[in-house]
C-alpha cells in the first residue's frame, strides 16, 4: 500500500521565520495528497491539498507543491505566527490507486513551536 | 455549513465496560469513517461506511463495530474495553458519490480514557 514519511522530531521556531515541514510519499499511481493540521486539544483540519503531479496547494500562508520526481509533498510557509504552533500531518489515501475518500494513511506528526 | 460533529468530547471508562461513540457528518456527505488516534501518534484507520455497509477495515479486532444510519450519521462501538483503547477517537465525512469531491473532514474527536 501507499505510505508516507515526514520528517522527525518537533521544530521550533521564531516568529517571522520561515517553515519547512519535510514529507515524502511511496505510492502508485498519482494519488491526492493532503497536509492537515491539528491544534493542541482539537480533531484534524484539513490544511491543503494537491490532487496531481505539480499542482500546488496552499492556504492560510502554508503552501506544498506535488513533486513526482522527488515524490516528495513539503510544507512552507514564508513567516510563522505563534498562533501556527500545532502538529502537522501528512497524508495520502492507503491504497494502491485507492481514492481520497477511502483510507487514508498519515504521516507520524510534526510538532511546531513559534516563540514570540 | 456544519461541519462534523461528535459527541461525547470526553468519556471515562472502566476495563471491560462497552463505549459508544457518535458521529453526524458534514452537510451533503454520504461517507463517515473512524479513526483512533494514540497519543503522540498519526491517525490509524478503523472502518468506513458508505451506503449503511461497512466499506473498508483497518486492522482493528472485531471488538470495534460500527453501524452507519439511512441519516449518514454513524455510530462506533468498542467492547470489552482495554487500557490500550484509550486514544482520540476521530471521525472524518466526504462524498463518494461525487468524483473530485472526496476530501475528508474531519470532526473535534472523543477523547477515550480506559481506566
Amino acid at each position: 500500500g501507499n505510505s508516507v514519511t515526514q520528517m522527525e522530531g518537533p521544530v521550533t521556531l521564531s516568529e517571522e521565520a520561515f517553515l519547512t515541514i519535510n514529507c515524502t510519499y511511496t505510492a502508485t499511481g498519482y494519488p491526492s495528497l493532503f497536509w492537515y493540521v491539528q491544534y493542541p486539544g482539537e480533531g484534524l483540519q484539513l490544511l491543503l491539498k494537491a490532487t496531481k503531479a505539480d499542482d500546488k496547494g496552499s492556504n492560510k500562508g502554508f503552501e506544498a507543491t506535488y513533486r513526482k520526481e522527488t515524490t516528495s509533498f513539503h510544507l512552507e510557509k514564508g513567516s510563522v505566527q505563534v498562533s501556527d504552533s500545532a502538529v502537522y500531518f501528512c497524508a495520502l489515501p492507503s491504497n494502491a490507486g485507492g481514492t481520497s475518500y477511502g483510507k487514508l494513511t498519515f504521516g507520524q506528526g510534526t510538532i511546531l513551536t513559534v516563540h514570540p | 455549513d456544519a461541519g462534523v460533529t461528535q459527541s461525547p468530547t470526553h468519556l471515562i471508562k472502566t476495563r471491560g465496560q462497552q463505549v459508544t461513540l457518535r458521529c453526524s457528518p458534514k452537510s451533503g456527505h454520504d461517507t463517515v469513517s473512524w479513526y483512533q488516534q494514540a497519543l503522540g501518534q498519526g491517525p490509524q484507520f478503523i472502518f468506513q461506511y458508505y451506503e449503511e455497509e461497512e466499506r473498508q477495515r483497518g486492522n482493528f479486532p472485531d471488538r470495534f463495530s460500527g453501524h452507519q444510519f439511512p441519516n449518514y450519521s454513524s455510530e462506533l462501538n468498542v467492547n470489552a474495553l482495554l487500557l490500550g483503547d484509550s486514544a482520540l477517537y476521530l471521525c472524518a465525512s466526504s462524498l463518494r458519490k461525487v468524483a473530485g469531491t472526496d476530501t475528508q473532514y474531519f470532526g473535534p474527536g472523543t477523547r477515550l480514557t480506559v481506566l
